[in-house]
């Protein structure tokens, strides 16, 4: 149980293109769900929390005019990077968890792999 | 907000037990600890989590202290495939403690 599946697994796209990449709950219900970032040979960097229905909160830094979040359902969040250009490929990962009660873990998509040209 | 302390690398050898620390000395009363193993290029999967003592699933123990300010994995008779990036993170569910990766501990096994 709890898997979550991220799409595309990867995209090449040339500067200036915008890119969307969703993130599927596929058996449960995620009232929470996360973006991170990571870049390679680093830890995963926490971008936004995206809560069903509301705005997204974006972490110190994350400019939300550039990755602009929406988290339409209980089961779908959506990473969209606007104007994308070569400093933003990097690998995105999403997760999400079921409740914000103290005992549930997140579940992780495998990632997305963005390189712009 | 209570951070991580994990070794950055292990190197091991098939069939060995690995044991990997992780120092969390301002956990909170309400936090729990939760281990993720990352391959390359995949997002991070889930592998145990705990309060207090120990826990035992069928791929991994997690010993923790009386005083829960250090927690130890421990895998058992490791293979190749084990061969990842491992991340302790300690919080309260979805709180910004549990979200917030530190380097994580590199382990390879070898032949």
């Amino acid at each position: 149980g709890a898997v979550v599946s991220q799409h595309p697994s990867w995209v090449i796209c040339k500067s200036g293109t915008s890119v969307k990449i969703e993130c599927r709950s596929l058996d449960f219900q995620a009232t929470t769900m996360f973006w991170y970032r990571q870049f390679p040979k680093q830890s995963l960097m926490l971008m936004a929390t995206s809560n069903e229905g509301s705005k997204a909160t974006y972490e110190q830094g994350v400019e939300k005019d550039k990755f602009l979040i929406n988290h339409a359902s209980l089961t779908l969040s959506t990473l969209t990077v606007t104007s994308a250009h070569p400093e933003d490929s990097s690998f995105y990962i999403c997760s999400a968890i079921a409740s914000l009660s103290s005992n549930q873990p997140q579940h992780f998509g495998d990632g997305t792999r963005l390189s712009i040209l | 907000l209570a951070k991580t302390t994990q070794p950055i690398s292990m190197d091991s050898y098939e069939g060995q037990e690995v044991n990997i620390t992780c120092s969390h000395n301002n956990i909170a009363t309400n936090d729990y600890i939760t281990w993720y193993q990352q391959f390359p290029s995949q997002g991070p999967r889930f592998i145990i989590q705990g309060y207090k003592t120990k826990v035992t699933n069928e791929v991994a123990s997690l010993f923790i202290p009386a005083d829960r300010k250090s927690s130890t994995l421990s895998l058992p008779r490791v293979s190749l495939s084990d061969t990842a990036v491992y991340y302790c993170l300690v919080g309260e569910g979805g709180s910004q403690g549990n979200l917030i990766f530190g380097k994580g501990t590199k382990l390879s096994v070898k032949p």
